[in-house]
């Protein structure tokens, strides 16, 4: 069982809908994370969250709306994606800043019709 | 502009012989690296980790070693076995400053290995 968990698994939503994806750690880390991976290109930073404090946004369109409302639940809420938003999106958590590794959900792959 | 280079997508290996995945990086800030592992339809899943003050690292059959001069890194396994075969994931992190835990990822390097 794995410590971070991601619901839905697979995703597919039109261009007008709104939908969230959710992310629960069960670790008792500090930080949390968004991360996206499109076909043949590396794992992209979205978000980072320390202390349900949003400290890095990695230049993510708005369409794309975190929310961490404690330090063990994790949010990305998506509204008006485009095609190219499809990908693998997936949580991580982290017990905080230096020489910690983060522990990767399963991921959620969403597709955008 | 991509801060870590995992130049190899792929590598063959027979069963019982050593694999060796590469990484370069660029960022002279980054001073911890990481590897990981991930399969089909998971999430990637933390292999093995080093330190800048350090240039070997080994736990069982993997061994991450660092060459900071040539902004270099590696990881060994041996080894190699059948279930090792899945997408390794090269890391890296700079943790002064104010990242929290921001990694840079390369692109992958797909490792099979062969009965």
């Amino acid at each position: 069982e794995t410590g971070v968990t991601q619901t839905p698994r697979h995703l597919v939503m039109g261009m007008t809908n709104k939908k969230s994806l959710k992310c629960e750690q069960h670790l008792g880390h500090n930080a949390m994370y968004w991360y996206k991976q499109s076909a043949k290109k590396p794992l992209e930073l979205m978000f980072v969250y320390n202390f349900k404090e949003q400290t890095e946004n990695n230049s993510v369109p708005s369409r794309f709306s975190p929310e961490c409302p404690n330090s063990s639940h994790l949010f990305l809420h998506l509204h008006t994606l485009q095609p190219e938003d499809s990908a693998l999106y997936l949580c991580a958590s982290s017990r905080g800043r230096q020489n910690t590794e983060a522990f990767f959900g399963q991921g959620t792959r969403l597709t955008v019709v | 502009d991509q801060q870590v280079k995992q130049n190899s997508p792929s590598l063959s290996v027979q069963e019982g012989r050593i694999s060796i995945l590469n990484c370069d990086y660029t960022n002279s800030m980054f001073d911890y690296f990481l590897w990981y592992k991930k399969y089909p339809a998971e999430g990637p899943t933390f292999l093995i980790s080093i330190s800048s003050i350090k240039d070997k690292n080994e736990d069982g059959r993997f061994t991450v070693f660092l060459n900071k001069s040539a902004k270099h890194l590696s990881l060994h396994i041996v080894p190699s076995q059948p279930g090792d075969s899945a997408v390794y994931f090269c890391a890296a992190s700079a943790t002064g400053g104010t990242s929290y835990g921001k990694l840079t990822f390369g692109q992958g390097t797909i490792l099979t290995v062969h009965p």
